[in-house]
């Protein structure tokens, strides 16, 4: 079965500093992976996503990831952040259903609680 | 910009009580999901739906839960004799296809006193 560690639950950065989220996943094929954010009283929004092809991904809000096979990870980087980023942002991987169906199921991590200081 | 509705934002239960929580997901979406949060943990997959009927589900949902599509534009999640350990929060998901982006509501808190 699939699984998603994100081993920082809580993380605090200065306005203006960079930022990387960590991720790792287990999954026993190439896998589908994504990060949402989720601010007090909103849904998960998709900040970002990797299918396939190149490995370093684009999102909003100036946010990019790197997708690196060899190490299970997925990590989340922004070179400077800013004050509204302050939300918990969720690694989550996409698995087939059974019968190697893919319906979509999202296995989550347990989130990241980014606290930005002025 | 589209979006995934859900009603309401927060319902409160005696135990044992029958639930319903409604979301309307994305027009042109086919897959539509439900997921949960207990409070201070992970956010878990609790059924997929395409085509009428449940693709996928996880051993939460047990046969208290039951999802539906009634009408052309809402999905419903009921419980049918709610627990304490039902509290959580209740997200809503829809997307076009199996590997395309979920669109996730504002979620439901579900409170059982």
């Amino acid at each position: 079965a699939q699984s998603v560690t994100q081993p920082d639950i809580h993380i605090t950065v200065s306005e203006g500093a960079s930022l990387e989220l960590r991720c790792n996943y287990s999954y026993g094929a190439t896998p589908y992976l994504f990060w949402y954010v989720q601010s007090p009283g909103q849904g998960l929004q998709l900040l970002l996503k990797y299918f396939s092809g190149d490995t370093l991904v684009q999102g909003i809000k100036g946010f990019e990831a790197e997708f690196k096979r060899s190490q299970s990870s997925f990590n989340l980087r922004k070179p400077s952040v800013h004050w509204s980023d302050a939300a918990e942002y969720f690694c989550a991987v996409g698995a087939p259903g059974a019968g190697g169906t893919s319906y979509g199921k999202l296995t989550f991590g347990q989130g990241t609680i980014l606290t930005v200081h002025p | 910009e589209p979006e995934v509705t859900q009603t309401p934002s927060h319902q409160v239960t005696q135990m044992g009580q029958e639930v319903i929580l409604r979301c309307v997901p994305i027009s042109n979406h086919l897959y539509f999901y439900w997921y949960r949060q207990i409070l201070g943990q992970k956010v878990e997959f609790l059924v997929s739906f395409y085509n009428n009927e449940i693709s996928e589900k996880s051993e939460i949902f047990d046969d208290q839960f039951s999802v539906e599509r009634p009408d052309g534009s809402n999905f419903t999640l009921k419980i049918r004799s709610t627990k304490l350990e039902d509290s959580a929060m209740y997200f809503c998901a829809s997307s076009w296809g199996p590997k395309n982006i979920q669109y996730f509501g504002a979620g439901t808190r579900l409170s059982v006193l």
